[in-house]
């Protein structure tokens, strides 16, 4: 049963680029949310994705976007790349339900020069 | 004020020995309680989930919750190596897909010692 994947492991980007992260839920979910997790500090919630919709949001700007795909998939967009956009982005997975807590993947480590 | 609060350590103990960890929070409205372990360059993996007040344990693991007080705290017994690693606790205000989002706290760094 293969739990969260997301791809890539690592990423070395420059300021003003755009970013692309992948991930993929966990078996029997349905639900992705995305966390930033800045060195030294807890993850903080960016988006969650449902249904391929938005369902909710934290206090990210706008150069964070996301998509979901039909199979659950979900990317990560950020636009205009910021030095202060470095950390591990980690995507959480879980049913729409409610019923089960989140799962995390081992995360997309992106570093800015 | 952050809405969870966190020491972050670090925290060294010997083989064997009882740990405690602990997160206070602020939002009355949070509900589900959560402790995940991190390992370096690793996703955070759910230990323990805990919903309201009360105790709930699993192994060497044990979970409480003090709602009044907005505390909550993880205990280790009989500690070893292998729980060498960054402990986040976490917390929701409901399960329900479009407000389940997790705060988490700072994160303690637990070194077990040989």
């Amino acid at each position: 049963d293969a739990g969260v994947t997301q791809s890539p492991t690592h990423l070395i980007k420059t300021r003003g680029q755009q970013v692309t992260l992948r991930c993929s839920p966990k078996s029997g979910h349905d639900t992705v949310s995305w966390y930033q997790q800045a060195l030294g500090q807890g993850p903080q919630f960016i988006f969650q994705y449902y249904e391929e919709e938005e369902r909710q949001r934290g206090n990210f700007p706008d150069r964070f976007s996301g998509h979901q795909f039909p199979n659950y998939s979900s990317e990560l967009n950020v636009n205009a790349l910021l030095l202060g956009d470095s950390a591990l982005y980690l995507c959480a997975s879980s049913t729409g339900t409610g019923a089960a807590s989140q799962h995390f993947g081992d995360g997309t480590r992106l570093s800015i020069l | 004020q952050k809405e969870v609060e966190q020491d972050p350590g670090p925290l060294s103990v010997p083989e064997g020995a009882i740990v405690s960890l602990n997160c206070t929070y602020s939002n009355s409205a949070f509900q589900y309680f959560m402790w995940y372990r991190q390992y370096s360059r690793k996703g955070p993996e759910l230990l323990m989930y805990t919903y309201s007040s009360g105790n709930k344990e699993d192994g060497r693991f044990t979970a409480q919750v003090d709602k009044s007080s907005k505390y909550i705290s993880l205990f280790i017994r009989d500690s070893q190596p292998s729980d060498s690693a960054t402990y986040l606790c976490a917390m929701s205000r409901t399960l329900q897909t479009g407000a389940n989002n997790l705060f988490f706290g700072t994160g303690t760094r637990l070194t077990v010692i040989p």
